[in-house]
C-alpha cells in the first residue's frame, strides 16, 4: 500500500498570508505511460463533505480560486495557497489515486492567526 | 449539476447488517466509476471501495473484504453498499463519490452509520 503523510498536522497562518502545505508518499505516484502523477488534494470545511481542489498534483478544479495551486512530482507535492482568506480554514487532504488501495494522507488543519 | 445523495445509514447493533444507497443525477452515471469513503467521527478519510462502469472491477480496502459488497444500478443510477457483520470500528459517515476511473471528481454530503449496543 501506498503510505501518504502530510505535514504539517496543523498550521496558523495570518490573512493575506501564504500557507504552505506537503504531502510524501511511500512510492512514486507518476505514471510512466501518461506522465501524469496520480494525486489529488480534497478541501473539507467543518460540517461539509470533501471537495476536490486540485487533481494531477497541479490541474485546478474548474471553479477553484487561482490563490490554490499545486506542485511537486513522483513522492514529493506541495499545496499552496497564496493569500489565505478566511474562507479556506478547512482540513486538507492528499489522496493518491495511482493504485489501489486508494489511500489519503492524515489532513492538515488550517486555521486563521 | 451533479447530486449524489446517501441513504440508508443509521444505528445498528454490533454483527448486524445496513444496506447504503447513492442516488446520483447529473451526469451519466453509467460511464463513471464510483466510490465509497468513509469518515469516523472525528478523523480522516478512508477510502472503502469503488467499482468500475459495468461491475467488471471491484477494489476494497483490506478491513472490509468479505463484509462489505459493493454494487450498482446503472439503469436506476444507483451505488449500493451492503454491510455485513459490522463492527464498532465502522462507525463513520459514508460518501459516495464519482469519477473517471480512480480519481473522483465530485462527493455526496453523506450518511451517517453508528455501529452501537
Amino acid at each position: 500500500d501506498i503510505v501518504m503523510t502530510q505535514s504539517p498536522d496543523s498550521l496558523a497562518v495570518s490573512l493575506g498570508e501564504r500557507a504552505t502545505i506537503n504531502c510524501k508518499s511511500s512510492q512514486s505516484v507518476l505514471s510512466s505511460s501518461n506522465n501524469k502523477n496520480f494525486l489529488v488534494w480534497h478541501q473539507q470545511k467543518p460540517g461539509q463533505p470533501p471537495k476536490v481542489l486540485i487533481y494531477w498534483a497541479s490541474t485546478r478544479e474548474s471553479g477553484v480560486p487561482d490563490r490554490f495551486s499545486g506542485s511537486g512530482s513522483g513522492t514529493d507535492f506541495t499545496l499552496t495557497i497564496s493569500s489565505l482568506q478566511a474562507e479556506d480554514v478547512a482540513v486538507y487532504y492528499c489522496q493518491q489515486y495511482y493504485s489501489a488501495p486508494l489511500t489519503f494522507g492524515q489532513g492538515t488543519k488550517v486555521e486563521i492567526k | 449539476e451533479v447530486q449524489l445523495v446517501e441513504s440508508g445509514g443509521g444505528l445498528v447493533q454490533p454483527g448486524g447488517s445496513l444496506r447504503l444507497s447513492c442516488a446520483a443525477s447529473g451526469f451519466t452515471f453509467s460511464s463513471s466509476w464510483m466510490t465509497w469513503v468513509r469518515q469516523a467521527p472525528g478523523k480522516g478519510l478512508e477510502w472503502v471501495a469503488n467499482i468500475k462502469q459495468d461491475g467488471s472491477e471491484i477494489y476494497y480496502v483490506d478491513s472490509v473484504k468479505g463484509r462489505f459488497t459493493i454494487s450498482r444500478d446503472n439503469a436506476k443510477n444507483s451505488l449500493f453498499l451492503q454491510m455485513n457483520n459490522l463492527r464498532a470500528e465502522d462507525t463513520a459517515v459514508y460518501y459516495c463519490a464519482s469519477g473517471g476511473g480512480f480519481l473522483f471528481h465530485y462527493w455526496g454530503q453523506g450518511t451517517l452509520v453508528t455501529v452501537s449496543s
